[in-house]
Formats: structure tokens, sequence, C-alpha cells
């Protein structure tokens, strides 16, 4: 069975410094991996995904995640976090053997001033 | 292509009501998924269609809750009767449910059951 876990529901970092959401995830087969963003009261965006190619993988906005299979991780990181960040993020999986999308609980991003 | 289409955007509606909410997935896309998020749990996985069957509906919390899906361009999820615990936001979401294939969401309905 697949599953996804966030480590963190809340995440706060001042403007101008590093942002890490982390992500770890379990699969029976080769899983797909991907990171949302919902905005408040908008619906949810594709960030980035990982499709078994490079293991660094890089999205929009700046972002970019590293799969690591040996930590069954897939963490997503910004160098330098701005304001429009703040959001919800979630990371995603699926197997390559169905279509079932299990998303983790989120991690909400506040950005300091 | 307009994205995939939810309506209505918001329903407001009394305990014990039925409770209808719509999906036009996006042209093309053969996997159609209704996810519920609340602030307690997140985004919850309800159901997934692929080529308009039922696949897996093991997210329904009860039998108040039913799916269907007629054809490929349209989709409902109905609630009945409606109880305020139901209240949350509904997404539906469809995709070309081949492999590393992303989904693609719509604007969520939010109900409100009171």
């Amino acid at each position: 069975a697949q599953s996804v876990t966030q480590l963190d529901s809340h995440v706060s970092v001042s403007e101008g410094t590093p942002v890490l959401l982390r992500c770890n995830y379990s699969s029976s087969y080769s899983p797909s991996l991907f990171w949302y963003v919902q905005h408040p009261n908008k619906g949810l965006q594709l960030l980035l995904k990982y499709t078994s190619a490079a293991t660094l993988v890089k999205g929009i906005n700046g972002f970019e995640a590293e799969f690591k299979k040996s930590e069954t991780s897939f963490h997503l990181t910004k160098p330098s976090a701005h304001m429009s960040d703040a959001a919800e993020y979630f990371c995603v999986v699926t197997q390559n053997r169905d279509d079932k999308i299990i998303f983790g609980k989120g991690t909400r991003l506040h950005i300091l001033p | 292509d307009a994205g995939v289409i939810q309506s209505p955007r918001h329903e407001v509606t009394e305990m014990g009501q039925e409770v209808t909410l719509r999906c036009k997935p996006i042209s093309g896309h053969n996997s159609l998924f209704w996810y519920r998020q609340t602030m307690m749990r997140g985004l919850e996985l309800l159901i997934y269609f692929n080529n308009n069957v039922p696949i897996d509906d093991s997210g329904m919390p009860e039998d108040r809750f039913s799916a269907k899906m007629p054809n490929a361009s349209f989709s409902t999820l109905k609630i009945q009767p409606s109880e305020p615990r139901d209240s949350a936001v509904y997404f539906c979401a469809s995709s070309r449910g081949l492999e590393n294939t992303e989904a693609f969401f719509g604007q969520g309905t939010r109900l409100t059951v009171v």
C-alpha cells in the first residue's frame, strides 16, 4: 500500500531565508511523487513532479525537490522565501501500477516579514 | 481548455437536505477523483473513477454519500441526507489516467450544512 507523511503541519520562515518542507512516502511499486500548492481560497496547483528520471526536480516559483529512495523522502526546498509563498503545500504519491493519488495532510507555510 | 469545472462554487443547505455537487473533467481525461478537504483531516480521497467506472470508493465516509459518472464528461457527488459534519470543501480532479501524469483540480465547492 502507498502512503505519504508530511512531517510538519506548520512551518514558519522569515522572508529571504530557505524553505524546507518534509515529505516521506511508502510505496509497494515504483512511485511518482508530486508537490502541489494551494493558496487561500484557490484550487490546487502543481509545483513539480518526480517520475523516475532525474532525482533532483525543479518546479515553478524557484522550488525544487530531491527524490531519495534510500530515505524514502521527497522534501521540498526553496533557497529564499517570498511573501507570496505563504500557502498550504501537499506532497502526493501515486503508484505506476494504478491511478490512485494519495495526498499528505499538508504543510502550511507561513512567511514572516 | 477551461480546466476542471465544478458547480456550485458555494452551497449552503440545511441539515437533512440532499446536496448534489457536479464536476466536468477535462476532455480526454480518463480518471476522475473526488476529494474532501477539512481542517481536521486535510485532503481525503473519497472515490475515483477510471473510464467512468468506480475503481476505489473506500474513502466514501458512509452510505449517505454516493457518486456517479454517467459519461466521460460529467460526474456527481451526492449527500443524502446532509449533516453539519459534512461541511467541507469538495474538490474534483481529473487526469489522463496514464502513468506519471498530474491531476488537474477544479476550484472546489465549499459546502456548509447548517
